[in-house]
């Protein structure tokens, strides 16, 4: 279903260089979030975002840096990659105002390879 | 902090039975989400269920349904009648309902559906 697309679906980079990561959605919500995936640890939050220009960090923010200009989008910014951030990348919105959570849709995923 | 935990690597289940699978958490708040998220080799995160910590009944949807034990902190995904297409990795997760609603997610739990 569509409502929040991620780009690039796959990508490999060398290591000490910056890349950035794109989360799009339609839905108008409020809260994003950025997620990394590595076996055996589940979902991990990186950075969220509540809002244009309001993001915090997650638990494994170190490395990377966010940016929100506009309600849609939201972007994550591996500043110089390292090989420990070879992983694969989820972005997610909230659906639900206020104190009310119908759950959280998730991207499709960016696999990304640093060598 | 909240914590997930989710102690069974693997799973198996004969095709057309039932299986159960296991999750505890860890946190100080009353009020707060939890929820199991389905994850198939498509690698895609499919919300199977959601339970509203203030509600005492237990969620079902379809032949899923889960037993929120709150004041032992856990919350089972019972699959019933379980098919080939169940067969995925799943994720048990909590939420805050506070500034920022991050979700947290367990290790995971990969079911195996034996026809």
């Amino acid at each position: 279903d569509a409502g929040i697309t991620q780009s690039p679906r796959h990508k490999v980079t060398e290591t000490g260089t910056p890349v950035t990561l794109r989360c799009h959605q339609t839905e108008n919500h409020r809260y994003m979030y950025w997620y990394r995936q590595d076996p055996g640890h589940g979902l991990r939050l990186i950075h969220y975002s509540y809002g244009v220009k309001d993001t915090d960090k997650g638990e494994v923010s170190d490395g990377y840096s966010v940016s929100r200009s506009k309600t849609e989008d939201f972007l994550l910014t591996l500043e110089s990659a390292t090989s420990s951030q070879t992983s694969v990348y989820f972005c997610a919105i909230r659906a639900g105002t206020g104190k009310s959570n119908y759950g959280y849709t998730f991207g499709s995923g960016t696999r990304l390879t640093v060598v | 902090a909240q914590t997930v935990t989710q102690s069974q690597p693997e799973m198996s289940v004969q095709e057309a039975e039932t299986v159960t699978l296991s999750c505890t958490y860890d946190t100080s708040e009353s009020d707060y989400y939890l929820f199991w998220y389905k994850q198939p080799p498509s690698r895609q995160m499919i919300l199977v269920i959601r339970q509203e910590a203030y509600k005492q009944q237990n969620a079902t949807e379809n032949r899923f349904s889960v037993n929120f034990q709150k004041a032992a902190k856990s919350f089972s995904l019972k699959i019933s009648d379980s098919q080939l297409g169940d067969a995925a990795m799943y994720f048990c997760a909590s939420s805050r309902n506070n500034a920022g609603n991050m979700l947290t997610f367990g290790g995971g739990t990969r079911l195996m559906v034996k026809p």
